[in-house]
């Protein structure tokens, strides 16, 4: 089992759409957790930090959940310019581990 | 404005060809790191330096090598021990301590010919 696993996609939404996807994790002494953006053949973006209690940017909102050992992102009202990867970063016992991304799609 | 700078953006290389990736910051970041990502895959830990003349290996430093003569400075040299070196190089530094979340640069494309 990967230590970091994300649902590849690609999720194909219309614009205005809210969607939502997954990251789990193996280790249950992980520390700390973020969800990065990456466009294509662009570097990663830190796009936020993912708190015990939720957290909520604007049209994003990120959510924990330590029991089953995942986390989440929801996006509200897409808009075409979402369209990208989104990494999950996990730090576990001080090692940062990527998430393969899940590509998501916007289509107007 | 403090960042990150790769160079080159695109790189070519021949069988048997040691190259060196450049990775410069100004944001007086004290770790440093460096990446590889292929298509559909997470980003791969090839080797960090939390300080000035020190390195470690990540979790795949086979036929790469690092240098960090100076806190703004960790360039890459993939040598030709390396025997799938196509691939995205990205370079990222973070402040000392606990994460935060890293600074990328825009990455240096690596191909061989």
């Amino acid at each position: 089992r990967k230590e970091v696993e994300q649902d590849p996609g690609p999720f194909n939404v219309p614009e205005g759409a809210t969607v939502a996807f997954n990251c789990t994790y193996s280790n249950s002494a992980s520390q700390s957790f973020f969800w990065y953006r990456q466009d294509c053949r662009k570097e990663p973006k830190l796009l936020m930090s993912v708190y015990s209690s939720g957290n909520e940017d604007g049209r994003f909102t990120a959510q924990l959940n330590r029991a089953s050992q995942y986390i989440s992102l929801l996006i509200r009202d897409s808009k075409l310019s979402d369209s990208a990867t989104y990494l999950c970063v996990v730090n576990s016992a001080s090692k940062i581990i990527f998430g393969s991304g899940t590509r998501l799609s916007i289509r107007p | 404005d403090g960042g990150i700078t790769q160079s080159p953006k695109y790189l070519f290389r021949k069988e048997g060809q040691n190259v060196t990736l450049s990775c410069e910051q100004n944001l007086n970041h004290d770790a440093m790191y460096w990446y590889r990502q292929d298509p559909g895959q997470g980003l791969r830990l090839i080797y960090y330096s939390q300080i000035v003349n020190d390195f470690q290996k990540g979790d795949i430093a086979e036929g790469y090598s690092v240098s960090r003569e100076k806190k703004e400075s960790f360039p890459l040299t993939v040598t030709s021990a390396q025997k799938n070196p196509t691939a995205f190089y990205l370079c990222a530094s973070s402040p000392k301590g606990e994460y935060y979340g890293y600074t990328f640069g825009s990455g240096t494309r690596l191909t061989v010919v």
